[in-house]
């Protein structure tokens, strides 16, 4: 199993471009999530999506846009990025490992935005 | 206040040394808590969940005061590879399971 996989790992952007960040678990989870991280704030949460098919605003959401295009994907769009938008973005999954009592969160190895 | 909060160190303690964190977090409706590590420039791994009545893995100890709203993570006798930064993960009611990550606590074990 690869887990949750995520492109690209570093990006530069120039202010007012767009871009779509891609997600994939193959873990067959549930609920994904775009965390955004940035120095001294720990992971803070965009958006997310209980089940194929919804999506709900985490803390957050403005500048950003989420399409779950089915039970394995959640992309993270950015429609006009602003140099605020610099961050690390991590896609996670979440489900039950076998012989646990409790959900795990896993996470992608994130990507590296750079918006100038 | 932040939802969770811990103290953000550095704390840098020789190997062998016996460290201990604290976290608090606001929401008293919260579910389920956890340790996380995260490694530098890599992605948060889960390194413990914690149940109410404590419990132990290995060098690792986590206790959770539900009454102080408190969890607290101890590790004994320190690794050099145990420097990471340590992050207090606390979880709502809700369906998807929502986590609210604290700031991070960041270690440096020292030969």
């Amino acid at each position: 199993n690869a887990g949750v996989t995520q492109t690209p790992k570093f990006q530069v952007l120039k202010t007012g471009q767009s871009m779509t960040l891609q997600c994939a678990q193959d873990m067959n989870h549930n609920s994904m999530y775009w965390y955004r991280q940035d120095p001294g704030m720990g992971l803070r949460l965009i958006y997310y999506s209980a089940s194929e098919g919804t999506t709900d605003k985490g803390e957050v959401p403005n500048g950003y846009n989420v399409s779950r295009l089915n039970k394995r994907e959640f992309s993270l769009r950015l429609e006009s990025a602003a140099p605020s938008q610099t961050s690390v973005y991590f896609c996670a999954s979440n489900g039950r490992t076998s012989g646990d009592s409790y959900n795990e969160q896993f996470f992608g190895p994130g990507t590296r935005l750079t918006v100038l | 206040r932040k939802e969770v909060e811990q103290d953000p160190g550095p704390f840098n303690v020789p190997e062998g040394a016996t460290v201990a964190f604290n976290c608090t977090y606001s929401n008293s409706a919260s579910q389920s808590f956890f340790w996380y590590r995260q490694d530098c420039r890599k992605e948060p791994k889960l390194l413990m969940s914690v149940y109410s009545s404590g419990n132990e893995d290995g060098r690792f100890t986590a206790q959770l005061n539900r009454a102080s709203q408190y969890i607290s993570l101890l590790i004994r006798d320190s690794k050099l590879s145990d420097s990471a930064t340590y992050l207090c993960v606390v979880t709502d009611t809700g369906s998807a399971r929502q986590l609210t990550f604290g700031s991070g606590t960041q270690l440096t074990v020292l030969p």
